[in-house]
């Protein structure tokens, strides 16, 4: 099983709603990874943990802030998002930080 | 400045036709993926090469991992409009697990 699942697929939310996306794994790996990716351009590491650590912060604004409550799942919390944030939200997974990553589907954001 | 480079960054091409993409470096990894994405989805991971001048094939595409382990290539032969989407390279630089990805190659394949 190399199945990386997100919820929601779709979110529209205003710049004064807080919201929540999540990612679940159960490959028993233990990094795990939020990118940001905008049309036809590479994915944007924004958080890694590794063994339930943030490990990496790649200088996101603290209206994104992540949570790891246990080795499977993997939470990004919105809050006062601006329009310039709308894109695909995506996760991933890997045995140890550096191997070969899973993705989930994302999740299409939507900031209005 | 990107680690890893990728050319070309945009290919439209007829279906049938043979395309190669490039992901070039200065740096050496560790080993280096190759995913295809299609829009509004999740990368999917297509390979994984690990040793100098390994070479694996997936159907009617081909992988190359360079003798320095510096880059890489993707041949597809007789191309699909099924094959359309964005291939991107990716992997673990040699001297850490710091994970990169490459600048992305958008693939059309006109039928």
């Amino acid at each position: 099983d190399t199945e990386v699942t997100q919820t929601p697929k779709h979110l529209v939310m205003g710049m004064t709603n807080k919201k929540s996306l999540k990612c679940e794994q159960h490959m028993g790996h233990r990094a795990m990874y939020w990118y940001k990716q905008k049309a036809k351009k590479p994915p944007e590491l924004m958080f890694v943990y590794s063994y339930e650590k943030l490990s990496i912060n790649e200088s996101v604004p603290s209206r994104f802030s992540p949570e790891c409550p246990n080795s499977s799942l993997l939470n990004l919390h919105l809050h006062a998002l601006q329009p310039e944030d709308s894109a695909l939200y995506l996760c991933a997974s890997s045995q140890e930080r550096g191997d070969e990553q899973y993705f989930g589907p994302g999740t299409r954001l939507t900031v209005t | 400045t990107q680690l890893l480079e990728q050319s070309p960054q945009f290919l439209s091409i007829q279906e049938g036709e043979n395309l190669t993409v490039y992901c070039n470096s200065s740096s050496v990894f560790s080993s280096l993926q190759w995913y295809r994405q299609e829009p509004g989805e999740g990368p999917v991971l297509l390979v994984t090469v690990v040793t100098g001048g390994e070479v694996k094939k997936l159907k009617r595409l081909t992988f190359q991992f360079g003798d320095a382990r510096k880059d890489s290539s993707l041949h597809i032969t007789a191309a699909q409009p099924g094959d359309t989407g964005l291939y991107l390279c990716a992997g673990a630089e040699n001297t850490g697990n710091q994970f990169y990805f490459g600048t992305g190659t958008s693939l059309t394949v006109i039928p």
